[in-house]
């Protein structure tokens, strides 16, 4: 069965990184785009952007451009988001989520990983 | 300020229909680009519920159906269950190059 399984919890110093990990399993991974979608604490999601996972081609939505860095190491099925220069406003929990075509130009986020809380606090 | 509009909350009795709007615009919904539905249990990650405005994944009891006209689409939820108690998450596409994936504020369901 298709499983996104994501890295623990981080709590980080402001100014400080993370880089957190979306292992995929039950499927080919190079098939399949990865997005991420970030959820501050009580709020709602926020789209973040997409990396292709055959191209390892990343796109960031606006907010997400410079700190936030998309990657893959297609050797081990696993999707990778790192974010620098870490704020207090970062504070929030980080989904990967498997991108599925379901016509010839649509596509959903199929599966979900557990999210990834990172906590930046001095 | 979210792109798509919902209510904040929602409630209904056990048994009761209730339904979740999702209003967008001429940019998103109404250029007629297709909506998804997400049910975010507490404490869990977001799950697809509906995909292409209308379509259950396999797993999805056929108590809950979307729909889509306009500028805006709908989440009805039948026999409402206890375990419903959820938020729900529209989200669609937008015409913007900042943001093409737009998601909804979420609506919380509460089950009287």
């Amino acid at each position: 069965q298709v499983q996104l399984v994501q890295s623990g919890s981080e709590l980080k110093k402001p100014g400080a990184s993370v880089k957190v990990s979306c292992k995929a399993s039950g499927y080919t991974f190079t098939s399949y785009a990865m997005n991420w979608v970030r959820q501050a604490p009580g709020q709602g999601l926020e789209w973040m952007g997409w990396i292709n996972t055959n191209t390892g081609n990343p796109t960031y939505a606006q907010g997400f451009t410079g700190r936030f860095v998309f990657s893959l190491d297609t050797s081990v099925s696993t999707a990778y988001l790192q974010i620098s220069s870490l704020k207090a406003e970062d504070t929030a929990v980080y989904y990967c989520a498997r991108y599925s075509q379901y016509s010839s130009s649509w596509y959903v986020a199929d599966y979900w990983g557990q999210g990834t809380l990172v906590t930046v606090s001095s | 300020q979210s792109v798509l509009t919902q209510p904040p909350s929602v409630s209904g009795a056990p048994g009761q229909r209730v339904t979740i709007s999702c209003t967008g615009s001429s940019s998103n919904i109404g250029a007629g680009y297709d909506v998804h539905w997400y049910q975010q249990l507490p404490g869990t990650a977001p799950k697809l519920l509906i995909y292409g405005n209308s379509n259950r994944p396999s797993g999805v009891p056929d108590r809950f159906s979307g729909s889509k006209s306009g500028t805006s689409a709908s989440l009805a939820i039948t026999g409402l269950q206890a375990e419903d108690e959820a938020d729900y998450y529209c989200q669609s596409y937008d015409s913007s190059l900042s943001a093409p994936v737009v998601f909804g504020g979420g609506t919380k369901l509460t089950v009287l």
